[in-house]
C-alpha cells in the first residue's frame, strides 16, 4: 500500500492530453515539493518533473507538474507514442522521515 | 557526464548477506547526496535510504527494521549498501541515485543491479 495514491493506468490517443494525478496527505503533499519520474520499459526512471512544476533541462514542455493541498498532478499535453512509460509521483514525509512514491500510473498511447 | 554504475547484485539465499556498490563519475561526489532505491519485479518504486555528502545524515526506510546499513567512501567516489539478513520480499532491482534539489529529487540514477533471494 503505497502512501501517495495514483490512478494504475491512464490512456489517451496521440496528440490528446493526459492528466494524471497523486493523492497524499498533510505530512508528504501538502507540506513538501512534489517529483515526477518517467520509467520506460526495462530502464532506470528519470526524472521529469522537480519542485511541483519545475522541468529539468532537456524535459520537453508538453510535461506539465502542478499541486493544489495535498494533490498534485502531472499532465502530459500533445501525446506521442513515446511517452508510453510508467510515471511515479514522490514527496517527503515527515512523519516517515523519507521519500515516498506513489503506485505508479501506467499511460498507454492509444 | 555523470554516470553511475551499480554492481554486486546477485543470487543469495534467506538471511544471506550482500554488499551493493555504486561508482559515480562525472560530478563532485563527496558534494551530494546519494540515495539508494530499489524495485521488485513488477512492482514500484520504493525508497531504501539516503546518506548525506558528509556521512552525517542517514535515513532508513521503516521497512528495512535495521537489515540495511548504507555507507560512503569520497576518495572512491563510491557509495554501498550492505544488506543482512534477506528475504525473499528483497528481491528488487537495487538503484543508485544522485539527489539534487531536495531530498526526494533525484537526478541521475544507474542502471540498477539485481538482487535475487531464493533457496
Amino acid at each position: 500500500q503505497s502512501v501517495l495514491t495514483q490512478p494504475p493506468s491512464a490512456s489517451g490517443t496521440p496528440g490528446q492530453r493526459v492528466t494524471i494525478s497523486c493523492s497524499g496527505s498533510s505530512s508528504n503533499i501538502g507540506t513538501n515539493t512534489v517529483n515526477w519520474y518517467q520509467q520506460l520499459p526495462g530502464t532506470a526512471p528519470k526524472l521529469l518533473i522537480y519542485s511541483d512544476n519545475q522541468r529539468p533541462s532537456g524535459v520537453p514542455d508538453r510535461f506539465s507538474g502542478s499541486k493544489s493541498g495535498t494533490s498534485a498532478s502531472l499532465a502530459i499535453s500533445g501525446l506521442q507514442s513515446e511517452d508510453e512509460a510508467d510515471y511515479y509521483c514522490v514527496a517527503w514525509d515527515d512523519n516517515l522521515n523519507g521519500p515516498v512514491f506513489g503506485s505508479g500510473t501506467r499511460v498507454t498511447v492509444l | 557526464e555523470v554516470q553511475l554504475v551499480e554492481s554486486g547484485g546477485g543470487l543469495v539465499k534467506p538471511g544471506g548477506s550482500l554488499r551493493l556498490s555504486c561508482v559515480a563519475s562525472g560530478f563532485i561526489f563527496s558534494s551530494n547526496t546519494m540515495n539508494w532505491v530499489r524495485q521488485a519485479p513488477g512492482k514500484g518504486l520504493e525508497w531504501v535510504s539516503s546518506l548525506s555528502y558528509n556521512s552525517n545524515y542517514i535515513y532508513y526506510a521503516a521497512s528495512l527494521k535495521g537489515r540495511f546499513t548504507i555507507s560512503r567512501d569520497n576518495a572512491k567516489n563510491s557509495l554501498y549498501l550492505q544488506m543482512n539478513s534477506l528475504r525473499a520480499e528483497d528481491t528488487a532491482v537495487y538503484y543508485c541515485a544522485r539527489a539534487a534539489h531536495g531530498p526526494s529529487t533525484f537526478d541521475y540514477w544507474g542502471q540498477g543491479t539485481l538482487v535475487t533471494v531464493s533457496s
